[in-house]
C-alpha cells in the first residue's frame, strides 16, 4: 500500500544548531502537510505544500515539496527550546485519506 | 471558527470492559471525520473514517468500532477492550470536496487498559 515514510525517527541538537526532517513517499501526492505534536498535545496544522518544487517559510521553519511531488522537507534554522515536539508529515493521496508520516521526535538542549 | 471536542481527556479501563469516546465538531457542516490511534511515542494510525452520517470506513480489523449518528458527532467503541487498545485517541475533521487535505486534531483521549 502507500506509504510515506519518515526520517530521522529522533534527533538531538543543541538549542541554536539547524534541524531537518525528510519525508519520501512510494507514489506521487496531490500535496503534503505538515504538522507540529508538542509533548502531551494533539497534532497541530502547520503548512501544506501543493505545488511541484513549492518552497515556503514560516519565520525560521522551511519546507519544501520536491519536483516529482514524492518528498518533502521541513528545516529548522537555529531551533530554541520551543521547538521541541514531533514533526509529521501526511501526503494527501487524493479521496479521503491522508498518509501520515512515523514522525520525527526533535528533542532540544539548552 | 470551526472547534473539535473529545471526552474524556483521561480514562482508565480494566480488560474486557466496554468503551465509548466521543467527538463532536462545531461551526461546519458535512465534514470529513476520522479516528487515530496513538501509542506512546508512535506515529498515528488510522483507524475510521466518515464521509457522512452512518457512513464508515474502517481501516484496521479490530476490536473497535466506530458509528456517526449526526453530521457533526463521531463515535468511537468496543464491546470488550483489550490490553492492546491502550493509547491516545485523536479524533480529526476535514472539509470535504475542495483541495485542501489538511486534518484539525482534537485534544484526545489517553485511553489505559489495566
Amino acid at each position: 500500500g502507500q506509504q510515506v515514510m519518515q526520517i530521522p525517527q529522533y534527533q538531538h541538537v543543541q538549542e541554536g544548531e539547524d534541524f531537518t526532517t525528510y519525508c519520501n513517499s512510494s507514489t506521487t501526492l496531490s500535496n503534503i502537510q505538515w504538522y507540529k505534536q508538542r509533548p502531551g498535545g494533539h497534532p497541530v496544522f502547520l503548512i501544506q505544500l501543493v505545488k511541484s518544487g513549492e518552497v515556503k517559510k514560516q519565520k525560521r521553519l522551511t519546507f519544501q515539496f520536491g519536483e516529482a511531488k514524492k518528498n518533502s522537507s521541513l528545516h529548522i534554522t537555529a531551533t530554541q527550546t520551543t521547538d521541541v515536539g514531533t514533526y509529521f508529515c501526511a501526503g494527501g493521496v487524493g479521496g479521503f485519506k491522508t498518509i501520515f508520516g512515523a514522525g520525527t521526535r526533535l528533542f532540544v538542549k539548552a | 471558527s470551526q472547534t473539535i471536542h473529545q471526552w474524556p481527556a483521561t480514562l482508565v479501563q480494566p480488560v474486557g470492559s466496554p468503551l465509548s469516546l466521543e467527538c463532536t465538531v462545531e461551526g461546519t457542516s458535512n465534514p470529513n471525520l476520522y479516528w487515530y490511534r496513538q501509542a506512546a511515542g508512535r506515529g498515528l494510525q488510522l483507524l475510521f473514517y466518515s464521509v457522512g452520517i452512518g457512513q464508515i470506513s474502517s481501516e484496521v480489523p479490530q476490536n473497535l468500532s466506530a458509528s456517526r449518528p449526526q453530521d457533526r458527532q463521531f463515535i468511537l467503541s468496543s464491546k470488550k477492550l483489550l490490553l492492546s487498545d491502550s493509547g491516545f485517541y485523536l479524533c480529526a475533521w476535514r472539509t470535504s470536496g475542495g483541495a485542501a487535505d489538511t486534518q484539525y486534531f482534537g485534544p484526545g483521549t489517553r485511553l489505559t487498559v489495566l
